[in-house]
This record gives structure tokens, C-alpha cells and sequence, in this order.
């Protein structure tokens, strides 16, 4: 089975810090996406961040970039200078294939200020 | 709007009722996906699409059934409610199912009493 590992359910950081989640994932496919998605309270699924995995760069945008090592197959997530509107359950999912997506379980980020 | 509609919003049924979610996109994708979120279950596939007329299973598919007999609409029927199906429903869609990631609709929270 594929799957998509989050290890930590619950993650807090600082107003203005630095925060990275993790994320792994197996697949035997050679070429497949990954995304980051947040949900806020209002339970809507907002795409964060793709990668392909073809792309060796990290894909980044804005204050959020991920740290993707093929080879290990870890995805993380990094965002800084984080905002109180960055709390959320975020969500690591990838596409192996042809196939819809694969969800992690989730992390819940709270952000203190 | 352009995006994925999902209706109801809400619901709450009696075990053994039968109801349809609606979903419904204007984007002209052609890959449509129904997860349900569950606490610290993440988004788990029921069933999916990867076009008008073909339909396949994902991992938890029993007591639903879909049919895509429009490239717009995807509807998913509960046969007869059990409490277990109480749960966060979204229904998504993605253009080809690879690197442009999935538009989600907002959701229906379902109550099986």
C-alpha cells in the first residue's frame, strides 16, 4: 500500500519563528507529485506547495518551502516568519501515478503570539 | 465562482435513510475524487473518476456508490446510513490528476443518528 507518514500531530511555533513538519512517504513509482495543503477552521483545503519529483529544486513559494530528498523520500514542510493566520491542520499528500491523491494524517500547527 | 461545489453543507440522517451528496465543477477536469476526513484519520479516497463513465474504487468504498455520467457532476449516494458514515465529506477535481494538484469544494458534514 502507499502511504504518507506525519509523525507529529501537533506542532506549535512562534509568531515570526521558523517551523518545519515533516513528512515521508513510499512509493515505488519513479515520477509523482507532492503537495502541501492547509485547512483552516473554516475546514476549506487550500493548496500550500507542489513538487515534482523529477525536479531536484525545492519548490518554494513566498514564506513556504519544502525540503524535498528523493532519495529518503521525505517531503518537508518549512514555514517562516510565521502569522497567526498560518494555524491550521496541514496536510501532506502526493499522487503516485495515475491515481488521485494520498493524504498524510496531519499536523495541527498552532502559532503563538 | 469557478471551482467545485459541494451540496448540502450540512446533514443529519437516520441509520438506514438514503441520501445523495451532490458535486458539481465548472473547470472541465476530468479527474474527480470523494474522500471522507475522520479525527486523525486525514482524508482517506472512496471513490474516484478519471473521466464521463468510468468510476473506481478507493480504500474505504462500502455503503457508497458514484456514477459520472457528466464530466461536471459526481455524485455520491449513501445506500443506507450507518452511524460510522458520520463524517467530513469533500469532494475534489484536478485536470488530469498529476502536477496541477486537486481544487476541493468546501465540504458536507454529515450526522447519521
Amino acid at each position: 500500500a502507499q502511504t504518507v507518514t506525519q509523525s507529529q500531530p501537533e506542532m506549535s511555533v512562534q509568531e515570526a519563528e521558523t517551523v518545519t513538519l515533516s513528512c515521508t512517504y513510499d512509493t515505488s513509482e519513479s515520477d509523482y507529485y507532492l503537495f502541501w495543503y492547509k485547512q483552516p477552521p473554516s475546514r476549506q483545503m487550500i493548496l500550500v506547495i507542489r513538487q515534482e519529483a523529477y525536479k531536484q529544486q525545492n519548490a518554494t513559494e513566498n514564506r513556504f518551502s519544502v525540503n524535498f530528498q528523493k532519495a529518503a523520500k521525505s517531503f518537508s514542510l518549512k514555514i517562516s516568519d510565521s502569522q497567526l493566520g498560518d494555524a491550521a491542520m496541514y496536510f501532506c499528500a502526493y499522487i503516485p501515478g495515475n491515481t488521485p491523491l494520498v493524504f498524510g494524517k496531519g499536523t495541527r500547527l498552532s502559532v503563538i503570539a | 465562482n469557478a471551482g467545485v461545489t459541494q451540496t448540502p453543507k450540512f446533514q443529519v440522517l437516520k441509520t438506514g435513510q438514503s441520501m445523495t451528496l451532490q458535486c458539481a465543477q465548472d473547470m472541465n477536469h476530468e479527474y474527480m475524487s470523494w474522500y471522507r476526513q475522520d479525527p486523525g484519520m486525514g482524508l482517506r479516497l472512496i471513490h474516484y473518476s478519471v473521466g464521463a463513465g468510468i468510476t473506481d474504487q478507493g480504500e474505504v468504498p462500502n455503503g457508497y456508490n458514484v456514477s459520472r455520467s457528466t464530466t461536471e457532476d459526481f455524485p455520491l449516494r449513501l445506500l443506507s446510513a450507518a452511524p460510522s458514515q458520520t463524517s467530513v465529506y469533500f469532494c475534489a477535481s484536478s485536470y488530469r490528476g498529476t502536477n496541477y494538484g486537486y481544487t476541493f469544494g468546501s465540504g458536507t458534514r454529515l450526522t447519521v443518528v
